[in-house]
């Protein structure tokens, strides 16, 4: 198992240029999760999903952002325009049901990241 | 609103010693807390995940517990090394499949 991959692991772009972060979840997960990591405020929650669907983007600071999920193998998390405010590290994370007894687990497992610096 | 605290932020011990790290939340109506493991300018590592109606979990060297009626959560490393030095982040979710809420963490230093 290859793990969540993302892609671009670094990315160094300028004010007001676009951004787009790719996440390969693992095979036969059904949750995907875009998370981004500051000095600041830690780890938060942009946005997730459940079988390619968005169910909480409360946590997509404003309209510059944007997530997709055209299918379970694939997403997508966009800035345009980039701000140096976003300099960061996203990450995606992904999980599935799994069967425990009479519990459901819902693990998840982290990719490697994207550190992103806008100047 | 789900806060989860990490006390210490920053732990220095010398190599063999025991520690604890703590993590607290302040809904007790979790689902999963996870601990995970970071080390600088890598991504997360799952250590140990305990189920709400579970008390702990243990795997090798880790152990943790949890209370929830206490909002309380411990991670214990036995016998500390060097290559344990890293930072240490404590995450819960209020309901199955949901995200999860990361406390600050604790960043571990094991001096040989």
């Amino acid at each position: 198992d290859a793990g969540v991959i993302q892609s671009p692991r670094h990315e160094v772009t300028e004010m007001g240029q676009e951004v787009t972060l790719r996440c390969k979840p693992i095979s036969g997960h059904n949750s995907l999760f875009w998370y981004r990591q500051t000095m600041m405020r830690g780890l938060e929650l942009l946005i997730y999903f459940n079988n390619n669907v968005p169910i909480d983007d409360s946590g997509m600071p404003e309209d510059r952002f944007s997530a997709k999920m055209p299918n379970a193998s694939f997403s997508t998390l966009k800035i345009q325009p980039s701000e140096p405010r976003d300099s960061a590290v996203y990450f995606c994370a992904s999980s599935r049901l799994t069967s425990g007894g009479l519990r459901r687990v819902y693990e998840q497992y982290f990719g490697p990241g994207t550190r992103l610096t806008v100047t | 609103k789900q806060e989860v605290t990490q006390i210490p932020a920053a732990l220095s011990v010398p190599e063999g010693e025991n520690l604890v790290l703590n993590c607290s939340f302040t809904d007790s109506a979790i689902y999963n807390l996870q601990w995970f493991r970071q080390d600088p300018g890598k991504g997360l590592t799952s250590l140990l995940l305990i189920q709400s109606s579970q008390r702990e979990q243990t795997s090798g060297r880790l152990n943790a517990s949890l209370d929830k009626s206490s909002g309380r959560s411990t991670l214990y490393i036995a016998a500390s090394q060097p290559g344990d030095s890293a930072t240490y982040l404590c995450a819960v979710n209020n309901q199955a499949g949901t995200a999860l809420i990361f406390g600050k963490g604790t960043t571990l230093s094991v001096s040989s």
